[in-house]
């Protein structure tokens, strides 16, 4: 069975530019969560869906970061205009139900220069 | 508020020796509590987690944690260290499906 994919595996973008992060869960995992680590700091929550409904996004830093997710499948965090405090890794990670482990992709490392 | 405190950014262990990461936490309801490690290039890999029931947590690659409420600490411990535990290792605390993570250690093993 596959794991959680994520592409690009690393973006490197200037400050004001658009980057799109992409994440493939696990097939029949209807929860999929977006965690954010920045700086060698603590991984954060950013936001969570259920099939294509975003149950929660507290954690979205601000209305710059949008996420999707297609059909209840992959998922989109496109961030617009980047600044600089957007670099770190992103990861993905998606479950079954929304008590259950959640598994983790690889993550994205942005730099935004 | 829930949180999580991972006690040292960074530990090193010789081969063979005692691995043992130090995780406190803070909750105001019963705790999931989680580790995880992620090795270079790699993402987070589950080692182990405690739901309910027994204490002592055994996961993959001969750690093991135990959850002691009085003292709030999910302590990860590994008798001997391999070299291929180098890796970060992450304390992870669940509220409903939101997990609180703390800042990771990161462990290096000495030949």
């Amino acid at each position: 069975e596959a794991g959680v994919t994520q592409f690009p595996s690393h973006s490197v973008i200037e400050k004001g530019q658009t980057v799109t992060l992409r994440c493939d869960p696990i097939s029949g995992h209807d929860n999929l969560y977006w965690y954010r680590r920045v700086m060698g700091k603590e991984i954060k929550f950013l936001l969570h869906f259920v099939k294509e409904s975003k149950q929660d996004e507290s954690g979205m830093p601000n209305n710059r970061f949008l996420a999707e997710r297609t059909g209840g499948t992959y998922s989109t965090l496109k961030v617009q205009p980047a600044e600089l405090e957007d670099s770190g890794v992103y990861f993905c990670a998606s479950s079954p139900g929304y008590t259950d482990t959640q598994y983790f992709g690889p993550g994205t490392r942005l730099t935004v220069l | 508020a829930q949180s999580v405190t991972q006690l040292g950014s960074h530990v090193s262990v010789s081969e063979g020796a005692l691995v043992l990461l130090r995780c406190n936490y803070s909750s105001s309801v019963p705790p999931y509590l989680f580790w995880y490690v992620q090795y270079p290039n790699q993402g987070l890999q589950l080692l182990l987690k405690y739901t309910t029931g027994a204490t002592l947590v055994k996961g993959i690659n001969g750690f093991e944690a135990e959850f002691k409420k009085s003292e709030t600490s999910f302590h990860l411990t590994k008798p001997s260290a391999h070299m291929s535990d180098a890796a970060e290792y992450f304390c992870a605390l669940a509220n409903d499906y939101k997990l609180s993570f703390g800042a990771g250690t990161t462990v290096t093993v000495r030949a």
